[in-house]
């Protein structure tokens, strides 16, 4: 079984659409990350959901808007995309803690977003 | 703040040859280090992760890591590599284990090529 499964792998679309990848944890984890990976492959934190709510949300354009309706799933949200939004985007949790000693977080396959 | 500096961005290696990959950082706190794997097309996997204790730090796939906090360094080594290590490498620091802290920095990856 996956642990940490994101839909879709590819999204190719135009600039301008709206757009939104899904990201779902069955590690009963109550921590979750969105990370943006550029063509460099410099990965940086965009967002981290604890319990439902945002504990970090780095310097994002709003046009990004992350969504958590349960602690098992953190969806990602893309306003009027622009072509410097091309990248591949990764989802991960981990435990907090007390509840963990391994403090791992594990990511998702990736969803490669190409803005055309 | 914090940061990481892989200072190799690619290292070419012949098979069941030794490597080191090298990993510097600098935080202003306690650092929490670790390694992730990627392979092509693939999210990231912890590789080993250094949180206190033993500055000598094993891990999978033959893996191991030395903190050095004098240095500020943990390269990761492996004493005679495979074909099926090749892949990108990550380092990556948090200043703690909690909250808004826990929030990895990644560097900016190192690609091991094995060579037959």
């Amino acid at each position: 079984d996956t642990a940490v499964s994101q839909t879709p792998k590819y999204l190719v679309t135009q600039m301008g659409n709206d757009k939104s990848i899904k990201c779902e944890q069955n590690l009963g984890h109550d921590t979750m990350y969105w990370y943006k990976q550029d063509s460099k492959k410099f990965l940086k934190i965009m967002f981290s959901y604890n319990n439902k709510e945002l504990i970090i949300n780095e310097t994002v354009p709003n046009r990004f808007s992350p969504k958590s309706p349960d602690k098992a799933h953190l969806n990602l949200h893309i306003n009027s995309l622009e072509l410097g939004d091309s990248a591949v985007y990764f989802c991960a949790s981990s435990q907090e803690l007390p509840h963990s000693t391994s403090y791992e977080q594990y990511f998702g396959p990736g969803t490669r977003l190409t803005v055309t | 703040a914090q940061s990481v500096t892989q200072l190799d961005s690619q290292v070419p290696v012949f098979e069941e040859a030794p490597v080191e990959l090298r990993c510097n950082y600098s935080s202003s706190v306690s650092v929490y280090l670790f390694w992730y794997v990627q392979y092509p097309n693939q999210g990231l996997q912890l590789l080993l992760k250094y949180l206190s204790g033993s500055t000598l730090v094993k891990g999978i796939n033959g893996f191991e890591a030395e903190f050095n906090k004098s240095q500020t360094s943990f390269h990761l080594r492996k004493p005679s590599v495979h074909i099926s290590d090749t892949a990108e490498y990550f380092c990556a620091v948090s200043g703690g284990l909690s909250g808004s802290a826990r929030q990895l920095t990644f560097g900016s990856g190192t690609q091991l090529t094995v060579l037959p």
